[in-house]
């Protein structure tokens, strides 16, 4: 079946420092693949998307690739802020009609940046 | 836009009681997901509603759990009786799907409704 793994936290960083959080999924047919954000006391929110093989989403200084061979989309961010502390979600979207395009999420890693 | 609104924030219940989480979606949203979020199993896809009809349940843990959407404004997650191990978080979440993007927009979550059963 479609699932999501993530490298279990809690990941511990100082600012500015370089962050990878790795993911990895298994899924039938081709995917679309997710990383969600979420602040204390928020909901999830959307960081970045990646759609088909290669591409590359990035936003807010975060980047991940869609690495098919691999079957792995690790997040990335060259200089972290204490402002990026937060839980981290991969997610994959189903690609059949029948699961409503649904989102199976990882089970987050929670980063803490001090300064 | 105010976004999903869910209603209560927090809910602390008795076991044995009956809890009703209230979610209204984006205006213009026509699909809408319930999840729980529990340190043991993470983010967890209970029901998924499209146009107000339930298109996949499967994650409903049992059958004490019913949720239900009357109208595109409006949708109800009911646990009766309720237990311990329902603690949780629970998110409600929006989207818009239509015949042109049918894997449909980004998904937008609620706040999320802490629940604590004694």
């Amino acid at each position: 079946g479609n699932s999501v793994t993530q490298m279990e936290g809690p990941v511990t960083l100082s600012e500015e420092a370089f962050l990878t959080i790795n993911c990895t999924y298994t899924a039938t047919g081709y995917p679309s693949l997710f990383w969600y954000v979420q602040y204390p006391g928020e909901g999830l929110q959307l960081l970045l998307k990646a759609t088909k093989a290669d591409d590359k989403g990035s936003n807010k200084g975060f980047e991940a690739t869609y690495r098919k061979e691999t079957t792995s989309f690790h997040l990335e961010k060259g200089s972290v802020q204490v402002s990026d502390s937060a839980v981290y979600f991969c997610a994959l979207r189903y690609s059949d009609s029948n699961s409503g395009y649904a989102l199976n999420f990882g089970k987050g890693t929670s980063l803490l940046v001090t300064p | 836009d105010a976004g999903v609104i869910q209603s209560p924030r927090h809910e602390v219940t008795e076991m044995g009681q009956e809890v009703t989480l209230r979610c209204k979606p984006i205006s213009g949203h026509n699909s809408l997901f319930w999840y729980r979020q529990t340190m043991m199993r993470g983010l967890e896809l209970l029901i998924y509603f499209n146009n107000n009809v339930p298109i996949d349940d499967s994650g409903m843990p049992e059958d004490r759990f019913s949720a239900k959407m009357p109208n595109a404004s409006f949708s109800t997650l009911k646990i009766q009786p309720s237990e311990p191990r329902d603690s949780a978080v629970y998110f409600c979440a929006s989207r818009r799907t239509s015949r042109t993007n049918i894997y449909g927009g980004e998904q937008y979550f609620g706040p999320g409704t802490r629940l604590t059963v004694t």
